[in-house]
């Protein structure tokens, strides 16, 4: 297993477009996260899943985000009418467990032009 | 309420001398406690974890951390700096029974030669 997947690493898109990235987690992970990093900042939660069950989502951060894992294995998160506010490096991790250490894929540079 | 402060945005030592980067952390419950490091436009590996053991943590690439309870700190330490531990340190906090891992801030430390 070579770790967390992320596609793409980098993304520039349109204001107004909508977009999916892609995370695979480790493959005997039950559970992925989403976070988003902007510049200077530490990594924020958005969204968690365990197995196919979205168990928090109230932290994505408006109505144009949402994320799936239909068979609990990979997981997408979409961000619809994309704003330049939504530039940001886009995070899955993946972990077997709470209080576990997660491991996190190399990100999806968001650039909404 | 969980939080996370790491107390220097920035820190630079010279090489060969000890590393410290300051972590205090604020938690209800028992905590688990990582540090993670972020390369240039990478994503996030562990350094080390502490979840409820031992309270001296030893991790990769020399790296250390030791939790105090009674100052709720988790500082990592590193007693000889090289190049390339030149990067983006995040404290981290995540809690028995919760789904959500709290980043603080980051610390970028500089190496000089």
């Amino acid at each position: 297993d070579t770790g967390v997947s992320q596609n793409p690493r980098h993304k520039i898109t349109k204001r107004g477009q909508n977009v999916t990235f892609r995370c695979d987690p480790i493959s005997e992970h039950n559970r992925l996260y989403w976070y988003r990093q902007t510049l200077g900042q530490g990594p924020e939660f958005l969204t968690y899943f365990q197995n196919e069950a979205q168990l928090e989502k109230s932290r994505l951060l408006s109505d144009r985000f949402s994320a799936e894992r239909p068979k609990g294995s990979f997981s997408t998160l979409e961000i619809q009418r994309t704003e330049q506010g939504d530039s940001a490096m886009y995070l899955c991790a993946s972990s077997p467990g709470t209080g576990v250490y997660y491991t996190f894929g190399s990100g999806t540079r968001l650039t909404v032009v | 309420a969980q939080s996370v402060t790491q107390l220097d945005s920035h820190v630079s030592v010279s090489e060969g001398t000890p590393v410290l980067l300051r972590c205090n952390y604020s938690s209800s419950y028992s905590p688990s406690l990582f540090w993670y490091v972020q390369h240039p436009n990478k994503g996030l590996q562990l350094l080390l974890k502490y979840t409820s053991a031992a309270t001296l943590v030893k991790g990769i690439n020399g790296f250390e951390a030791e939790f105090k309870k009674s100052e709720t700190s988790f500082h990592l330490t590193k007693p000889s700096a090289h190049m390339s531990d030149a990067a983006e340190y995040f404290c981290v906090v995540s809690y028995t029974g919760g789904f959500k891992t709290i980043f603080g801030a980051g610390t970028r430390l500089f190496v000089k030669a």
